[in-house]
């Protein structure tokens, strides 16, 4: 059963661009969250999903960002118009259903934005 | 505003030292706590999930204890080694289903 699988590892984007980050969850999980780590900082809340749905995404960005977890295929988050305060790491956690199962996380994405 | 508080911020101990962690959290609508650890250039791994009121868990040399009333959680960690170097995560969980994590405790254990 392989973990929380993420891509890329490392996206390289020039302000104005596109950012699409992808997590695909362990087998059987249908609950996906992201998290944002800003340097020298905690992992801060975005967006909590369950297939075809959105929970909450009170830690979002009201603009530029969103967030979609499609019947088939990964998790994306996407982020539009980069800023270069938009570099940070952005991991994916996936369980199996909510509030008292473990999350298990991938190994996160790396955003530079030059 | 959900707030999670971890102390100490960091931590340095020699090894065999027997060393504890402090996680505050809102204590309405409380439904989960979580312990995280996370080592340097890995992802976060689940140690714990704490539901009830009074709930202790064990896992080798490290526990955990729960008060929801009070809201706070410790994580103890027995004789500690250099492998147990890393930063520990809390994360409150309230009934909407959102896992707020804390700032985190680094541990470095001196050999």
């Amino acid at each position: 059963n392989a973990g929380v699988m993420q891509n890329p590892r490392h996206l390289v984007r020039r302000r104005g661009q596109e950012a699409r980050l992808r997590c695909s969850p362990m087998k059987g999980h249908s609950h996906v969250y992201w998290y944002r780590q800003l340097p020298e900082e905690g992992l801060k809340f975005m967006v909590y999903l369950q297939k075809e749905n959105i929970i909450d995404e009170s830690g979002m960005p009201k603009e530029r960002f969103s967030a979609e977890f499609p019947k088939e295929g990964p998790s994306i988050l996407r982020i539009q118009q980069v800023v270069r305060g938009d570099s940070a790491a952005y991991f994916c956690a996936s369980s199996p259903s909510h509030l008292d199962e473990k999350l298990f996380f991938g190994s996160g994405t790396q955003l530079s934005v030059l | 505003i959900l707030n999670v508080e971890q102390s100490p911020q960091s931590l340095h101990v020699q090894e065999g030292d027997s060393t504890n962690f402090t996680c505050s959290f809102p204590s309405s609508n409380f439904y989960a706590l979580h312990w995280y650890r996370w080592e340097t250039a890995k992802s976060p791994e689940a140690l714990f999930v704490m539901t009830l009121n009074g709930d202790e868990k064990k896992k080798g040399r490290i526990s955990a204890t729960l008060n929801t009333k009070e809201g706070y959680s410790y994580l103890y960690i027995k004789g500690s080694q250099p492998e147990d170097s890393a930063t520990y995560l809390c994360a409150f969980s309230s009934n909407t289903g959102k896992l707020i994590f804390g700032q985190g405790t680094t541990l470095q254990v001196k050999p």
